[in-house]
């Protein structure tokens, strides 16, 4: 069965800082697609980034960069030089070429940026 | 817009009443999802269209909880005999193509229940 864990409930960091949201998986399909989604505080869930299971590259887009790692089922966030409009709920999620037609989220982890 | 949208963006309503939540996905996408979030949880999934089927409704918490989809486009949940536990964002996200095809979900803005 597929799972998400995010073990991070809630991170704070003061702005400028670096932060990294980590998040583990669980599938036993082969083919598989990982997300990361931004709920900001107005509510809606904004989609940030697919990784598909035969591409391990890192990938950046500005300011963040996500690390994906098979050997350790780990897909990352990384948030360079913070921002107070980072703030948000962060939740990764999962779907399995061969599973149910649905993604499972994780539980989400809420960062917070002091200004 | 070009978005998902959602209505009523929030609902009050007494113990007991039949409630409609409605959804207008994103023209084009074939499928649909509605998800549950409850006060500081995650994302419960409750039901999976595609067109105007239901293929995946595992998550539907009891059968006062329904759902369908019509024209291939507009997607209504009703819950009847509404309990406090079902207080909660209803979220309803489309799809061009399927979660299992890695196509990612595009989310409304939910609709807020609360039941008093």
């Amino acid at each position: 069965a597929q799972k998400v864990t995010q073990a991070q409930t809630e991170i704070s960091v003061v702005e400028k800082e670096d932060v990294t949201l980590d998040c583990v998986y669980e599938t036993r399909d082969t083919t598989y697609y990982l997300f990361w989604y931004k709920q900001p505080p107005s509510g809606e869930l904004v989609f940030l980034i697919r990784r598909n299971s035969f591409d391990e590259q890192n990938e950046i887009s500005g300011r963040y960069s996500w690390n994906f790692q098979k050997s350790t089922s780990s897909f990352n966030f990384t948030i360079t030089a913070s921002q107070v409009v980072d703030s948000a709920v962060y939740f990764c999620a999962l779907s399995e070429r061969r599973g149910n037609e649905k993604l499972t989220f994780g539980t989400g982890t809420r960062l917070t940026i002091i200004p | 817009g070009a978005g998902v949208s959602q209505s009523p963006s929030n609902k009050v309503t007494e113990k007991g009443k039949d409630v409609e939540l409605r959804c207008d996905p994103i023209s084009g996408h074939t499928a649909l999802y509605w998800y549950r979030q409850s006060l500081g949880q995650g994302l419960e999934f409750l039901i999976y269209f595609q067109g105007n089927s239901a293929p995946d409704k595992s998550g539907l918490p009891s059968d006062r909880f329904s759902a369908e989809r019509t024209g291939g486009s507009v997607s209504t949940l009703t819950i009847q005999r509404t309990q406090q536990e079902d207080s909660a964002v209803y979220l309803c996200a489309s799809s061009l193509n399927t979660a299992r095809d890695g196509s990612p979900l595009h989310f409304g803005n939910g609709t807020r229940l609360t039941v008093t």
